[in-house]
């Protein structure tokens, strides 16, 4: 069963205009959230990220933003660039004890930024 | 920024080979760990360590194998290689206590 769900495989937005890549979970211990950027034949890439105490999280264009209510959460880029275009994955961990294990991968959105 | 390496990244390889796929780290992290990731799907982890001498089996059940003699290598290897095991393979590594993890560039597995 899958815990972290990206339910859009791809995602087309007009170069400038905002991009929102959505993510939902199912595991209420999750309590920290990442998102990682992949380009083809690379390793992901970490973005930005946030904790379960926290709504928001901005760090320049993008900013994260987390509804635990609802367990969903959303990256938006703004505005969204041509060096954008890449595949990217939600993630998220719970505490252990010795800090994080492993991580928890949705299947990733591929975003493609449209000149 | 992020030093991490994996060797090699390609490899095409017959049934039945011995396999080793290395992953080093210059940071000093204490915490590494395998993801595999077949295309289009999530990555999933196979293995992890939390140190030397310490090595943990993840979620997704693997026929691989993984040591951690070094702080800075963790290896994985494979006895006996099955078309089954075609995927990429990635090593990633964070500080004990941080939820960030560093990923390599990733080793792309071909078994004929």
């Amino acid at each position: 069963d899958q815990q972290v769900k990206q339910n859009s495989p791809s995602l087309s937005v007009q170069e400038g205009r905002i991009s929102i890549l959505n993510c939902d979970y199912t595991n209420s211990m999750f309590d920290y959230f990442l998102w990682y950027k992949k380009y083809p034949a690379e390793g992901p890439t970490f973005l930005i990220s946030i904790s379960s105490i926290k709504d928001k999280n901005e760090d320049g264009r993008f900013t994260v933003f987390l509804n635990k209510s609802a367990k969903h959460l959303s990256l938006h880029i703004v505005p969204s660039q041509p060096g954008d275009s890449a595949v990217y994955f939600c993630a998220a961990s719970f505490y252990s004890g010795g800090g994080a294990d492993g991580l928890t991968f949705g299947k990733g959105t591929h975003l493609i930024i449209q000149p | 920024e992020a030093d991490i390496y994996q060797t090699p990244r390609y490899l095409v390889i017959g049934t039945g080979k011995k396999i080793t796929l290395e992953c080093s780290q210059t940071m000093g992290h204490d915490k590494m760990y395998w993801y595999q990731q077949d295309p289009g799907m999530e990555l999933h982890l196979i293995h992890y360590s939390y140190g030397v001498n310490s090595t943990e089996k993840g979620d997704l059940s693997s026929e691989s194998t993984v040591s951690r003699i070094r702080t800075e290598h963790f290896p994985l290897t494979l006895e006996s290689a099955r078309p089954s095991h075609t995927s990429q393979y990635l090593c990633a590594s964070s500080e004990t206590g941080a939820w960030t993890q560093y990923f390599g560039p990733g080793t792309r597995l071909l078994v004929l």
